[in-house]
């Protein structure tokens, strides 16, 4: 069985300061391993990917995450927050087919609140 | 493609009244799927159709809940019965070939 761990429930940054949002993962398998961001009373928008490929991953706005297998984290950066991150933050992994290919059925953390102050 | 839809975006009911949500996936997009998000929590999975096969239900899919996909296209779910307890954010989402998987605005459900 899969299972996510993002640890701290809220994480609170001034504006220009790095963002570090830490998520681990078990996966009996070689996994994918996503991150999610949501918007109040929105759904999830991806922020990136890691799907076996390079370790270190660049997503959308700035953000970017590094596979490390040897920790099984996932974790994810920004190096200057700004005021539009504030939301809240999913990391989420994935079953791989044997073939590798994507199950797509994710299994998420409990998520992340981001808060950027002035 | 305009992405994942869905609707209504909001539904409020009475405890013991039905209601069906409506998804429509990205049209190219075999695999749909079912969340279910309640306040302060991560999604759960609730179920998955490849094509009209419903091929996986999570055991928090009770007998009151049913889902559909009738012909590969949109998906309908439906809550018979509602309970406070069902109150939630229902989302669904498509998988992309790149392994991506893609979610709609999300359907939240007050049941009072």
């Amino acid at each position: 069985a899969q299972s996510v761990t993002q640890l701290g429930s809220h994480v609170s940054v001034s504006e220009g300061a790095l963002v570090l949002l830490r998520c681990n993962y078990s996966s009996s398998v070689p996994p994918y391993l996503f991150w999610y961001v949501q918007y109040p009373n929105q759904g999830l928008q991806l922020l990136l990917k890691y799907t076996s490929a390079a370790t270190l991953v660049k997503g959308i706005n700035g953000f970017e995450a590094e596979f490390k297998k040897s920790e099984t984290s996932f974790h994810l950066t920004k190096p200057s927050a700004h005021m539009s991150d504030a939301a809240e933050y999913f990391c989420a992994v994935s079953d791989l087919y044997a073939g590798g290919t994507s199950y797509g059925k994710l299994t998420f953390g409990q998520g992340t609140i981001l808060t950027v102050h002035p | 493609d305009t992405g994942v839809s869905q609707n209504p975006r909001h539904k409020i009911t009475k405890r013991g009244q039905n209601v069906t949500f409506r998804c429509d996936p990205i049209s190219e997009h075999n695999r749909l799927y079912w969340y279910r998000q309640t306040l302060g929590q991560g999604p759960e999975f609730l179920t998955y159709f490849q094509n009209e096969a419903q091929l996986e239900k999570s055991r928090l899919l009770s007998d009151r809940f049913s889902a559909e996909r009738p012909k590969g296209s949109f998906s309908t779910l439906e809550i018979q019965r509602t309970e406070q307890g069902d109150s939630a954010m229902y989302l669904c989402a498509s998988l992309h070939k790149s392994g991506e998987v893609l979610f709609g605005p999300g359907t939240r459900l007050t049941v009072l």
